[in-house]
């Protein structure tokens, strides 16, 4: 237990529903990510915020996908109308740079899938 | 931008083998070198990094990696693997502020008895 948790685990959707997950960061971390995993391919970049800022957006983030940080402790992220292609593992990661870096927990994520 | 490349998608190795997974990645700037490890059924936890200083590091389970500017590469061995170590291995990157870490495609390291 890395000490981030997401919420739910798992989730199966019809396609066009509307889905939301949650992530709650280690409590000192300032910095939240999100990725998504497809099978055989590694985490890719969705989106991060520095506390309550969200500051990049990845191009795979669709017009589709909206993710917030209110308060800058947790973090949901909505994907409305899904597709079929959505159908991922989501994970969500916490971190407090420092001058000299630190690594990114991660959370065991939330599996999506897209019926 | 950054990009990472994992050649070996799986590695099948006897145990008490040495094994090299194979890491290299491309970058305009300055970066930062980490291998993740994903045990089954579990999630990424690091398995060592490289920030500054000895191009050297090490992990607490016998690992080590050696970063090489030149070859732009971030080799992964073991003098000898256990069976507790199949997992799925991930080389990532980030630029020196952390604003993104891009990931390899991952290695599914197979240690047979």
């Amino acid at each position: 237990d890395t000490g981030v948790s997401q919420d739910p685990r798992h989730k199966i959707t019809k396609r066009g529903q509307n889905v939301t997950f949650r992530c709650d960061p280690i409590s000192e971390h300032n910095r939240l990510y999100w990725y998504r995993q497809t099978l055989g391919q590694g985490p890719e970049f969705l989106t991060y915020f520095q506390n309550e800022a969200q500051l990049e957006k990845s191009r795979l983030l669709s017009d589709r996908f909206s993710a917030e940080r209110p308060k800058g402790s947790f973090s949901t992220l909505e994907i409305q109308r899904t597709e079929q292609g959505d159908s991922a593992m989501y994970l969500c990661a916490s971190t407090l740079p420092q001058r000299e870096g630190d690594e990114q927990f991660f959370g065991p994520g939330t599996r999506l899938t897209v019926l | 931008a950054q990009s990472v490349t994992q050649l070996d998608s799986q590695v099948p190795v006897f145990e008490e083998a040495p094994v090299e997974l194979r890491c290299n990645y491309s970058s305009s700037v300055s970066v930062y070198l980490f291998w993740y490890v994903q045990y089954p059924n579990q999630g990424l936890q690091l398995l060592l990094k490289y920030l500054s200083g000895s191009t050297l590091v090490e992990s607490i389970n016998g690992f080590e990696a050696e970063f090489n500017k030149s070859q732009t590469s971030f080799h992964l061995r073991k003098p000898s693997v256990h069976i507790s170590d199949t997992a799925e291995y991930f080389c990532a990157v980030s630029d020196r502020n952390f604003n993104k870490f891009y990931f390899g495609s991952g290695t599914k390291l197979n240690v047979k008895p």
